[in-house]
């Protein structure tokens, strides 16, 4: 079965702090998607990255970036110098590319990240 | 860059109404999706529908749900009896192609309630 734990209910940091998110899934796939998406106040979902399991290379875009450890079945996303404009809901999520299966999204609990000035 | 469209942005509606939530999805998309979010809650999945059929539903998905494709472009989701639990906010995903998440998109969601 799916699942994805993100264990930070609510994290609080002072603007221009870095912050780390923390995700961790489960699939018995060997082939998947990972997914990252920020939910402003506003309510919609805001898609950031998505990552084949086949490609373990972190990325960086701008202040984002994310750190995929298959041996610990981790997607952590950091960000640098963050902007109040970042406080959000922040999910991680998984879909398993199998072939015989759909390909419905299965999402983490969400953290709530608040950027003080 | 296309767009999955929901209509309305918020639909209020007494316990036991009927209501239907609109999506169109992107044009050259065949696999389609609702999902739920409570409030203050994850976002959890639905139903899938391809080809003119479910493809795969959530325990979520009982009896007071159901979805069609009436005219090839909308997506719609229909709750026959609404209850306050169903109070929510709804989205619509559409994707081009199964397993490989390709263009996988979500609509700006419906916000429901149910009063």
């Amino acid at each position: 079965a799916q699942k994805v734990t993100q264990a930070q209910t609510e994290i609080s940091v002072v603007e221009k702090e870095d912050v780390t998110l923390d995700c961790v899934y489960e699939t018995r796939d060997t082939t998947y998607y990972l997914f990252w998406y920020k939910q402003p106040p506003s309510g919609e979902l805001v898609f950031l990255i998505r990552r084949n399991s086949f490609d373990e290379q972190n990325e960086i875009s701008g202040r984002y970036s994310w750190n995929f450890q298959k041996s610990t079945s981790s997607f952590n996303f950091t960000i640098t110098a963050s902007q109040v404009v970042d406080s959000a809901v922040y999910f991680c999520a998984l879909s398993e590319a199998n072939e015989a299966r759909d390909d419905k999204i299965i999402f983490g609990k969400g953290t709530r990240l608040h950027i003080l000035p | 860059e296309p767009e999955v469209t929901q209509t309305p942005s918020h639909q209020v509606t007494q316990m036991g109404q009927e209501v239907i939530l609109h999506c169109v999805p992107i044009s050259n998309h065949l696999y389609f999706y609702w999902y739920r979010q409570i409030l203050g809650q994850k976002v959890e999945f639905l139903v899938s529908f391809y080809n003119n059929e479910i493809s795969e539903k959530s325990e979520i998905f009982d009896d007071q749900f159901s979805v069609e494709r009436p005219d090839g472009s909308n997506f719609t989701l229909k709750i026959r009896s609404t209850k306050l639990e169903d109070s929510a906010m709804y989205f619509c995903a559409s994707s081009a192609r199964q397993s490989t998440n390709y263009g996988y998109t979500f609509g700006s969601g419906t916000r429901l309630t149910v009063v």
